[in-house]
């Protein structure tokens, strides 16, 4: 059982490169998020799907765009990489509701913008 | 605004001690407070949670205690071990969304031998 799976696990971009982080789920879980991480600053919410069709922006989704796949996949799509894009990623996946706030997490991307 | 502020950002203890991270939130219509725990070069996992009707929460050595009318939460280590070492997160969400959650800011957490 792979629970949450995250593709590619480092990458280092250009500045102006595109990318895609994939995220995956063999879980049957409604919802998905994207996180980043960054020292000092916790983990913060880019976007999330609350059901398979829906995507809403959370904390700080500038520079991003998603996309729900299906009910197992959820993308984040880099268009024009900044070196303030430089983080680790963390894609995690819920049962949505009712809410146990449990979230289970990938084990991360790391990602430099150079 | 809404945060979730966590403090201290690092801490050391001796194997034995019992650290304690404290969080503060501001919106009061949170209702559900879950703890992760983060080892190097892993994704965080679910630790322990609690909801603002109780005062404290026990599971094992890890210790939730909840002051509501202050909007603080903290965690309890008691007896730490070296392979307590880890990053804590607090974290805040209403029960009734689909599981979007607020993180606090970190704290890495260190037990020496």
């Amino acid at each position: 059982n792979a629970g949450v799976t995250q593709t590619p696990k480092f990458q280092v971009l250009k500045t102006g490169q595109s990318m895609t982080l994939q995220c995956a789920q063999d879980m049957n879980h409604n919802s998905m998020y994207w996180y980043r991480q960054d020292p000092g600053m916790g983990l913060r919410l880019i976007y999330y799907s609350a059901s398979e069709g829906t995507t809403d922006k959370g904390e700080v989704p500038n520079g991003y765009n998603v996309s729900r796949l299906n009910k197992r996949e959820f993308s984040l799509r880099l268009e024009s990489a900044a070196p303030s894009q430089t983080s680790v990623y963390f894609c995690a996946s819920s049962l949505g509701l009712p809410n146990t706030g449990e979230l289970f997490f990938g084990e991360g991307s790391r990602l430099t913008v150079l | 605004q809404q945060q979730v502020k966590q403090s201290p950002q690092s801490l050391i203890v001796q194997k034995g001690g019992i650290p304690i991270i404290n969080c503060a939130y501001e919106n009061t219509a949170f209702d559900y407070f879950p703890w992760y725990q983060q080892f190097p070069g892993k994704g965080p996992a679910l630790l322990i949670a609690i909801r603002p009707d109780v005062s404290e929460k026990k599971e094992g050595r890890f210790t939730i205690s909840f002051n509501k009318s202050a909007k603080q939460f903290s965690l309890h280590i008691m007896d730490s071990q070296p392979g307590d070492s880890a990053t804590y997160f607090c974290a805040a969400t209403y029960s009734g969304n689909t599981g979007k959650l607020i993180f606090g800011q970190g704290t890495t957490l260190q037990v020496k031998p």
